[in-house]
């Protein structure tokens, strides 16, 4: 049972408009979010995080939103750029009467950004 | 300049063989994790690890085992136990558990 979900496996926008990635979850323990960017034989690298306190954090052309209510979260880049092309991963940390769980992988979506 | 490195970058498995999956952290962090890619799939956990000398397991834990001797280190190793063996294994270390967690490059393990 996917507790994190990525439901796009792939997206494709030009460069420089916007990108839009998806993510939903079903645990409403989870209280804390990242999106980590990876490439090709490579190892993930953090991108941005949001508490469940908040519901956006900005980091330059980056912007992570949380809706608590629909258990939903994005990531926006503007303008998006080709060397953004990665596979991006969600991931969710599930906090247990004050105590932090492991954190939980949705599957990854694959942004192409064509010039 | 502080980092994870992991080691080999590919490896090869005969059958019934076990091998070792190197991890080593300069980044000073308490917790260390192991988790596995397959194509098209999210990362799994096999095991953590919050301090030396202790470890948990994770996700998809069976056909592996792990040692924590050292902060440093945390080798993965992939025993004959595993039947299917062939991913993409990255090893991670956090300061606390479930901080922001930093990943090295990653160990591409086939079988022969």
């Amino acid at each position: 049972d996917q507790q994190v979900k990525q439901n796009s496996p792939s997206l494709s926008v030009q460069e420089g408009r916007i990108s839009i990635l998806n993510c939903d979850y079903t645990n409403s323990m989870f209280d804390y979010f990242l999106w980590y960017k990876k490439y090709p034989a490579e190892g993930p690298t953090f991108l941005i995080s949001i508490s469940s306190i908040k519901d956006k954090n900005e980091d330059g052309r980056f912007t992570v939103f949380l809706n608590k209510s629909a258990k939903h979260l994005s990531l926006h880049i503007v303008p998006s750029q080709p060397g953004d092309s990665a596979v991006y991963f969600c991931a969710a940390s599930p906090n247990y009467g004050g105590s932090q769980g492991n954190l939980i992988f949705g599957k990854g979506t694959k942004l192409s950004v064509k010039p | 300049d502080g980092g994870i490195t992991q080691s080999p970058k590919y490896l090869f498995r005969k059958e019934g063989q076990n091998v070792t999956l190197s991890c080593e952290q300069n980044l000073n962090h308490d917790a260390m994790y192991w988790y596995r890619q397959d194509p098209g799939q999210g990362l799994r956990l096999i095991y953590y690890s919050q301090i030396v000398n202790d470890f948990q397991k994770g996700d998809i834990a069976e056909g592996y085992s792990v040692s924590r001797e050292k902060k440093e280190s945390f080798p993965l190793t992939v025993t004959s136990a595993q039947k299917n063996p062939t991913a993409f294994y990255l090893c991670a270390s956090s300061i606390g558990q479930n901080e922001k967690l930093f990943f090295g490059s990653g160990t591409q393990l086939s079988v022969l």
